[in-house]
């Protein structure tokens, strides 16, 4: 069945860079996307990336590919306090639009 | 700026209470998802509307939750009774007809039942 997994923890200092990986099972994912949910909040569309694609960046923001692994990754350049959050990866198949969600990496800031 | 808006933010209820979420989506929007967030997971679908149809109801527990968007513009999810399991957050989210690629989120309704 359809799964899509990510470690759940991330702590970063302020500055650096963050990478939040994913992985997932369904081969016939047509669309992946990165969705950023504040405390008390719904969840924020980041980005997304098309399945024949193996990058795409949008300022500070760098989603990588590999579609052969089934692995996702986002990297947020220059890290700031207001980027703490919880970041799910999801992927849609083609079969409907349906979005599995994974369970969210919870991205802390360190001074 | 154009958001899905919820009510309530919060609700609090007894267990074997009769509990209504609303969700009104942004306009013009005709596709509209309810799910469910248990804490530390991603959300769930539960139901999913094309208009005023039901597009997707598979994980929607249909014993005690009913859904309905009788005019195809805003919605009502129901919990009769509600049970300690169904404490959580209660997402709505729309999308433009054609557009698959963003679903636009509400706030949430967090329900606790004690």
């Amino acid at each position: 069945g359809e799964d899509v997994e990510q470690s759940l923890f991330l702590s970063v200092r302020e500055g650096d860079s963050s990478v939040i990986n994913c992985t997932y099972t369904d081969s016939s994912s047509t669309y992946l996307y990165w969705y950023k949910q504040e405390p008390g909040a719904g969840l924020q569309l980041l980005t997304y990336i098309f399945s024949n694609m193996d990058m795409k960046q949008d300022q500070r923001l760098t989603v990588l590919l590999n579609k052969k692994d089934k692995h996702l990754s986002l990297r947020i350049a220059d890290t700031q306090t207001g980027d703490s959050a919880i970041y799910f990866c999801a992927e849609r198949g083609n079969r409907d639009d349906k979005i599995i969600f994974g369970k969210g990496t919870r991205l802390h800031i360190l001074p | 700026e154009a958001e899905v808006a919820q009510s309530p933010r919060y609700k609090i209820t007894e267990k074997s209470q009769a509990v209504a979420f609303w969700c009104d989506p942004i306009s013009g929007h005709a596709t509209l998802y309810w799910y469910r967030q248990i804490l530390g997971q991603g959300p769930e679908l539960l139901v999913q509307f094309q208009d005023e149809s039901v597009v997707d109801d598979s994980q929607l527990p249909k014993d005690r939750f009913s859904a309905e968007r009788l005019k195809g513009v805003d919605s009502t999810l129901k919990i009769q009774p509600a049970e300690l399991g169904d404490s959580a957050m209660y997402l709505c989210a729309s999308r433009d007809r054609g557009s698959y690629n963003e679903q636009f989120f509400g706030p949430g309704t967090r329900l606790t039942v004690l």
